[in-house]
């Protein structure tokens, strides 16, 4: 099982570019989340969806859209990437309420 | 609204020494707990969870953690660590009726020897 896949690994984007982050799960899970990771912050929530047809903000949603698009996919744009954008992405997904999440391996963005 | 405070930002140990990373959370309703740990250049596994039931939670690679209800913390614990389990650790909520986790800032344990 590939678990929980991101694509790309690394991405270099200029200041008010758009870029979207694609994840992919093959555990039938119902739950997607975006998190993203900054030094001494920990992971924030950025957009979770609970199940297919549906999408939440979560703590920073603010310069993010997301699109479930079926029940395995579960994507992340940026419209106008913004230096403070600079982070490490995280997909993860999870089957029912206290289960734990199952992470990809990050997207590692630098917007310049 | 939940919030985790993982009181330790690094913490230095001599391996085959124990260890005990502590996390401290808050929340008007019942949750449940997890510990993460991270490896560089990784995402975030799994090593223990609490749902409900015994507060002494056994996990993966040794550690274990107790839940603690009047404290409201979650600390971990390992006897005797090694030089492979340097790392950072993460501490996560989830409140009953939710699924989504709020996450700790981390504690990056290093292991000498």
């Amino acid at each position: 099982n590939a678990g929980v896949t991101q694509t790309p690994k690394f991405q270099v984007l200029k200041t008010g570019q758009s870029m979207t982050l694609q994840c992919a799960q093959d555990m039938n899970h119902n739950s997607m989340y975006w998190y993203r990771q900054d030094p001494g912050m920990g992971l924030r929530l950025i957009y979770y969806s609970a199940s297919e047809g549906t999408t939440d903000k979560g703590e920073v949603p603010n310069g993010y859209n997301v699109s479930r698009l079926n029940k395995r996919e579960f994507s992340l744009r940026l419209e106008s990437a913004a230096p403070s954008q600079t982070s490490v992405y995280f997909c993860a997904s999870s089957e029912e309420e206290g289960s734990p999440l199952h992470f990809g391996n990050g997207t590692r963005l630098t917007v310049t | 609204a939940q919030s985790v405070t993982q009181l330790d930002s690094q913490v230095p140990v001599f391996e085959e020494a124990p260890v005990e990373l502590r996390c401290n959370y808050s929340s008007s309703v019942s949750v449940y707990l997890f510990w993460y740990v991270q490896y560089p250049n990784q995402g975030l596994q799994l090593l223990l969870k609490y749902l409900s039931g015994s507060t002494l939670v056994k996990g993966i690679n040794g550690f274990e953690a107790e839940f603690n209800k009047s404290q409201t913390s979650f600390h971990l614990r390992k006897p005797s660590v090694h030089i492979s389990d340097t790392a950072e650790y993460f501490c996560a909520v989830s409140p009953t009726g939710r699924r989504a986790l709020t996450f700790g800032s981390g504690t990056r344990l290093q292991v000498q020897p």
